[in-house]
């Protein structure tokens, strides 16, 4: 079954250094999210992907985070300078459509980030 | 901004038995509504999903009911399987907003044999 492909699975990092996460979504999907769990809370959304642009993103997607598609197969998430409060599980999601009443997004495993 | 609140944080159920998982949600917008289900060290996968024009959907052990009026809906497992422990989470979606899911707190369902 296609799947949604994240790494690292977990990153240590300084506050205030810069990090990227990437993911690799499933090959024939169109829209592409980033999602994030702070630890015991719930999912939220950051940000939604298509054709190579932001389609829309939340009040937590601010300057230091940005979204790029470099490649055919990678769509990435870089943090450019790391705060205590961005540790959190970062989920990559893909979907084929745009339209949740058609549509559904396949999650990856997640990327854990730790910021010291 | 709780727009999406479960409010179970667990529930045990004996196998066999049916598991009744609870969302409210307060954004009278949202018209679509999906469940997902996360195992530890995975990301959520989805399991079932509700259109705001309908007010049931079933597929196999899972049922999904909505209560418009009252803002509410319901996960039904029946009969419940030790591997259907897990955390369930709630979402929702507004038309016009589709790709952002608002998701509830989860509720973290335990069946026991």
């Amino acid at each position: 079954e296609p799947e949604v492909t994240q790494t690292p699975s977990h990153q240590v990092t300084q506050m205030g250094q810069e990090v990227i996460l990437r993911c690799v979504p499933i090959s024939n999907h169109l829209y592409f999210y980033w999602y994030r769990q702070i630890l015991g809370q719930k999912v939220e959304f950051l940000v939604s992907f298509y054709n190579n642009e932001i389609s829309e993103k939340s009040e937590i997607f601010d300057d230091q985070f940005s979204v790029e598609r470099p490649d055919g197969s990678n769509f990435t998430l870089k943090i450019r300078s790391t705060k205590l409060e961005d540790s959190a599980m970062y989920f990559c999601a893909s979907s084929a459509q745009g339209a949740a009443g058609a549509n559904v997004l396949t999650f990856g495993a997640g990327s854990r980030l730790t910021v010291l | 901004d709780q727009q999406v609140k479960q409010n179970s944080p667990s529930l045990s159920v004996q196998e066999g038995r049916i598991s009744i998982l609870n969302c409210d949600y307060t954004n009278s917008m949202f018209d679509y509504f999906l469940w997902y289900k996360k195992y530890p060290a995975e990301g959520p996968t989805f399991l079932i999903s509700i259109s705001s024009i309908k007010d049931k959907n079933e597929d196999g052990r899972f049922t999904v009911f909505l209560n418009k009026s009252a803002k509410h809906l319901s996960l039904h497992i029946v009969p419940s399987q030790p591997g259907d422990s897990a955390v369930y989470f709630c979402a929702a979606s507004e038309h016009g907003t589709a790709s952002k899911l608002t998701f509830g707190t989860g509720t973290r369902l335990q069946v026991t044999l």
